[in-house]
């Protein structure tokens, strides 16, 4: 079946250190995404890529970092510079994009904690 | 500046009552508009859209939602709610600044409580 799989589910890490969460998808989607979602506070876009090695920052990139190397492939790294990282992060895809009128489709997500 | 209002924090509804999900939209020119739903611990699963056309739009699970633009409204129904209804659900609408990417907004969630 086509997806998108993000791992770990579940990831702890100390302040101060850089963590990495992977995003896979075999949809053969040219955009990709990443949002992060805290309690009440909806889904806020971190970064956005509309093809191989290119990327545009969201509304909160600062503190994060990404790549897109391959078309099935976006990582998403969280720096030590992000004050308050702990949070679930979401990694989407979309046939087109960006933001076209084609619906996004999510992975599962990473619970990040940082202490 | 353009937003997306979930007024509900939480509705409440009995099985096999009807229910209603509300979201109000602010953007300038036609509204791209989405219905997302979101399970425990998971991703979310895209429910239906309006991009152009009939105002009533149906989805998966039974789920319609009707786009009023007099009232920019474009709240989520279902004639019968099912326990397993019971999710997160997200409204989402496109920006349109025209020429620029437009991203998506989204709302802050309503949670969907269904009553055996």
């Amino acid at each position: 079946d086509g997806g998108i799989t993000q791992s770990p589910k579940y990831l702890f890490r100390k302040e101060g250190q850089n963590v990495t969460l992977s995003c896979e998808q075999n949809l053969n989607h040219d955009a990709m995404y990443w949002y992060r979602q805290d309690p009440g506070q909806g889904l806020r876009l971190i970064y956005y890529s509309q093809i191989v090695n290119d990327f545009q920052k969201g509304d909160i990139a600062e503190g994060y970092s990404v790549s897109r190397e391959k078309k099935e492939s976006f990582p998403l790294t969280v720096t030590s510079a992000q004050k308050n990282p702990t949070a679930f992060y979401l990694c989407a895809s979309s046939r087109q994009g960006p933001f076209y009128n084609s619906p996004l489709h999510f992975g599962n997500g990473t619970r990040l904690t940082v202490t | 500046a353009q937003s997306v209002a979930q007024p509900e924090d939480q509705v409440n509804v009995a099985e096999g009552n009807p229910l209603t999900v509300k979201c109000t939209y602010s953007v300038s020119g036609n509204p791209y508009l989405f219905w997302y739903v979101q399970y425990p611990n998971r991703g979310l699963q895209f429910l239906l859209k309006y991009i152009t056309g009939d105002n009533l739009v149906k989805g998966s699970y039974g789920f319609e939602a009707e786009f009023n633009k007099s009232q920019t409204s474009f709240h989520l129904k279902k004639p019968s709610a099912l326990v397993s209804d019971s999710a997160l659900y997200f409204c989402a609408v496109r920006e349109n600044y025209g020429g620029a990417t437009n991203k998506l907004i989204f709302g802050t969630g309503t949670l969907l409580a269904v009553q055996p």
